[in-house]
């Protein structure tokens, strides 16, 4: 597609479930960017990927969250064990390479976690 | 710290006026600044950005004005339309940096 695809729109998970979200990037875009957005507050880094590499996952704010992008392009979010704070919406980002601004943003997935 | 925030949390202007929306930044390293639109359950639309060798900078509609001294950056939206009405966030990175600061937004209102 022509922008940064996102699946599901949405996701309701019971407290304690894995859950997976799913960011497919501009095709050709090297880095891909994962944010999170709480209601009313601007989209805070989770974490980064230059092709497969992850280099920066300084953001991720638990050992719960993991991030992945096997082939360089498709990447998957996966929260496990899920707690209410993890309500939130999930944004995914890429860009031509790191110095070429700016990034695209996907629509994000919208997580609740009853 | 870091960090990036704006003076007004919401504004309303009149459709066809000019609105500008304010947004103050600490990092003094900061080198590259961006200016985004969000629309209710959508992701943020690039609309300008600009780096720090420069002052100002034009779009369609749009400038970005960048005051180094007093970290100040500033969208100014010429002749607003209702389909204008969002949420716009600024953003900063240092030379290099992986990600974007994003402050909290302001919420712009159209008024017909």
């Amino acid at each position: 597609g022509a922008g940064v695809s996102q699946s599901p729109r949405y996701k309701v998970a019971k407290r304690g479930q894995d859950v997976a979200l799913r960011c497919d990037p501009i095709s050709g875009h090297v880095s891909l960017f994962w944010y999170q957005q709480a209601l009313g507050q601007g989209p805070e880094f989770l974490t980064y990927f230059q092709n497969e590499a992850q280099l920066d996952k300084s953001g991720l704010p638990s050992d719960r969250f993991f991030a992945e992008r096997p082939e360089g392009s498709v990447s998957t979010l996966k929260i496990q064990r899920t707690q209410q704070e993890d309500s939130a919406v999930y944004l995914c980002a890429s860009s031509l390479t790191i110095s070429e601004q700016p990034q695209h943003f996907g629509d994000g997935t919208r997580l609740s976690i009853l | 710290g870091e960090s990036v925030g704006l003076h007004l949390p919401t504004l309303s202007v009149q459709e066809g006026d000019n609105s500008i929306i304010n947004c103050a930044y600490s990092n003094s390293a900061s080198d590259y600044f961006i200016w985004y639109k969000q629309e209710s359950g959508k992701g943020p639309q690039f609309i300008i950005d600009i780096r720090s060798n420069m002052d100002k900078r034009q779009g369609q509609r749009v400038t970005v004005l960048l005051n180094k001294t007093v970290k100040h950056l500033s969208l100014q939206i010429a002749a607003t339309q209702p389909g204008d009405s969002a949420v716009y966030f600024c953003a900063e990175n240092k030379q290099g940096a992986n990600n974007l600061f994003f402050g909290t937004g302001t919420r712009l209102t159209v008024i017909p």
